[in-house]
């Protein structure tokens, strides 16, 4: 079983719909996670650190599930310029010092 | 400028030929890491240093050789390449007091093609 697995989607949205990605995890263990995004032929960037409260930043909501061990990013009012490919990030088990990444979820918003 | 660099953007290089990619970082960030991004498989560690001259090994070292003399710099080099490794490099650096909140910084990352 993979430490971090997302659907890989492809997922198509029209402009302005509400989306949902889910992640989960199998280290128990884990204690920091974060949201990442990565455009098509570049580096990924950080989109969230995703708290155990929820979090919310602008049209971005990250929450954490910590029995379930699942994190979840929703995405209001899609924009065009939300279209990347989103990375789930956990720190690995045994170290807080090293993220390991999901293959990621491939989102694309149509006009 | 301060930030994370990578060079070369892209590299072409044959079959059983070393070829060293390198990574400075400007901001004296103790952690640096190396990964490689393949279709099918995401971001897959090979190397990492917690400090100048500590290095340790990822999920996917073989292959690959890595020093950290400087605190700013990290190269990683293939000794003998295969087409296997044909991949995109990404270098990485955090502060491990920021991890939290702020996860790692990447470079713009290495393309590299063995042929």
């Amino acid at each position: 079983r993979k430490e971090v697995e997302q659907d890989p989607g492809p997922f198509n949205v029209p402009e302005g719909a509400t989306v949902a990605f889910n992640c989960t995890y199998s280290n128990s263990a884990s204690q920091s996670f974060f949201w990442y995004r990565q455009d098509c032929r570049k580096e990924p960037k950080l989109l969230m650190s995703v708290y155990s409260s929820g979090n919310e930043d602008g049209r971005f909501t990250a929450q954490l599930n910590r029995a379930s061990q699942y994190i979840s990013l929703l995405i209001r009012d899609s924009k065009l310029s939300d279209s990347a490919t989103y990375l789930c990030v956990v720190n690995s088990a045994g170290s807080a010092r090293q993220l390991t990444f999901g293959s990621g979820t491939q989102l694309t918003v149509l006009p | 400028d301060a930030g994370i660099t990578q060079s070369p953007r892209y590299k072409i290089t044959e079959t059983g030929r070393q070829v060293t990619l390198m990574c400075h970082q400007t901001w004296s960030h103790s952690y640096m890491f190396w990964y490689r991004q393949d279709l099918g498989h995401g971001l897959r560690l090979i190397y990492y240093s917690a400090a100048a001259d500590i290095t340790d090994k990822g999920e996917v070292p073989d292959g690959y050789v890595v020093s950290r003399s400087k605190t700013e710099n990290f190269p990683l080099t293939l000794e003998s390449a295969t087409r296997s490794q044909t991949s995109v490099y990404f270098c990485a650096s955090s502060e491990p007091g920021a991890l939290t909140n702020y996860g790692y910084t990447f470079g713009s990352g290495t393309r590299l093609t063995v042929v």
